[in-house]
Formats: C-alpha cells, sequence, structure tokens
C-alpha cells in the first residue's frame, strides 16, 4: 500500500476486556515495529518482527501484551485484560530492514481508552 | 540503558523566530540519531537523520548536529513558519539485530503568525 495503516483509529473498552489492534505494513517492509506513546511520555519500543525469525518481545510491558505477523504482512496486537494504564496511541512502524539506514515509517496509531 | 532527552515544552514563537529544541542522549557504541515530527491529525514523519559523529542532517530548513563530544542533537531553525507547528521528538537508534527506535518525550511547537 502507499502507506502504513493502521485499525481501528480510535477504541474505547472497558477495563477487563481484551482488545486487538491491526497494523499493515508497506508492502515488501520485511520489519515491523510497535511502539506505545501514552499521555506526556516519548514512545515505548513494545516489540518488533524481522521476516520470519522469532520475534524481539523485549519491549511488551506486561504477559497481557502478545502481537503476531504472519510472514511480512499483517501484524496484530493484542492486550488482554486491559487495564486504565494501558491506554495509550499505539504506534506501528515498518522499514525494509533494521539497518541503521533504514527509514522506520509510522502508521497514524490507534487511540486506545480504557475506561 | 540508551535514553533520550529532550527540552520540555511547549514553545510558542512568533513567526520568522529563530528555534532551538535541545536534545541529548545517552548510548552504548555509535548510535544514529534523528529527529522525528507529528503534524497535527497526521503521523510521525522523519524529518532528518544523522549516523555518525560531526554529521549534520537537514530538511525543510531545519537543521541538526551530531555532537560526540556533548552527545547532543539540537534541532535549529532559522525562520520558523505557522506550518512548522507540530511536535518534535528526537530518537536514538543503536547497533545490534532490533533496530528499534528510542524517542525523546517530544516538544510542541506553536508558531504564532
Amino acid at each position: 500500500g502507499a502507506g502504513v495503516s493502521q485499525s481501528p483509529s480510535n477504541k474505547v473498552t472497558e477495563k477487563g476486556k481484551d482488545v486487538e489492534l491491526r497494523c499493515d505494513p508497506i508492502s515488501g517492509h520485511t520489519a515491523l515495529y510497535w511502539y506505545r506513546q501514552r499521555l506526556g511520555q516519548g514512545l515505548e519500543f513494545l516489540i518488533y518482527f524481522q521476516g520470519n525469525s522469532a520475534p524481539d518481545k523485549s519491549g511488551l510491558p506486561s504477559d497481557r501484551f502478545s502481537a503476531e505477523r504472519t510472514g511480512e504482512s499483517v501484524s496484530t496486537l493484542t492486550i488482554q485484560r486491559t487495564q486504565q494504564e494501558d491506554s495509550a496511541v499505539y504506534l506501528c512502524a515498518s522499514s525494509r530492514g533494521t539497518s541503521l539506514f533504514n527509514e522506520q515509517f509510522f502508521g497514524p496509531g490507534t487511540r486506545l481508552t480504557v475506561l | 540503558g540508551n535514553s533520550v532527552t529532550q527540552m520540555e515544552g511547549p514553545v510558542t514563537l512568533s513567526e520568522e523566530a529563530f528555534l532551538t529544541i535541545n536534545c541529548t542522549y545517552t548510548a552504548t557504541g555509535y548510535p544514529s540519531l534523528f529527529w522525528y515530527v507529528q503534524y497535527p491529525g497526521e503521523g510521525l514523519q522523519l524529518l532528518l537523520k544523522a549516523t555518525k559523529a560531526d554529521d549534520k542532517g537537514s530538511n525543510k530548513g531545519f537543521e541538526a548536529t551530531y555532537r560526540k563530544e556533548t552527545t547532543s542533537f539540537h534541532l535549529e531553525k532559522g525562520s520558523v513558519q505557522v506550518s512548522d507547528s507540530a511536535v518534535y521528538f528526537c530518537a536514538l537508534r543503536s547497533g545490534g539485530s532490533q533496530g528499534n527506535l528510542i524517542f525523546g518525550k517530544g516538544t510542541k511547537l506553536s508558531v504564532k503568525p
């Protein structure tokens, strides 16, 4: 596609519910990253996928967070038993690779509000 | 660990004023440094980057020089426009297999006509 797309753009949920966020990377981009931006904070790295390698989950804040990616296509980020502190904008980015010279292109984000 | 610290905002300037947004970093090795911009209602966009010491990144009239001795990457523009109003993020990317970015908290810039 023309750019990274994410859905939904906004999600309001009740505490304790599960949510699933979707990211469509740019076609041909092998690397995909998820970040989280809480109010007044910078972006926090959550997880990244590179091709068919095992994902790097080192940034996930708890075991309630998980993500999947099939090949080099769509990725979903799942948050189970949501808590109010999960409220944030979740951003997805993709790049051709993980080299320092590969620019990361960001999607518009999903704003998650947990009531 | 690696981290980025940038000046807190918001910053409010009049059109044609000089802009500086300070950014310092802590990192092992030799990271690449970036400035990203987020215009209202839009996604993050790469503004400029520098991949080694003394490199100067520039774009759209903005400049930043990679200063290893002061571990800084300050963003400057000589004459800001209303259209520059946005949130600016300083970030670094260190070597290794991950390639993920480490961001500062962002600085909101408002330019008044």
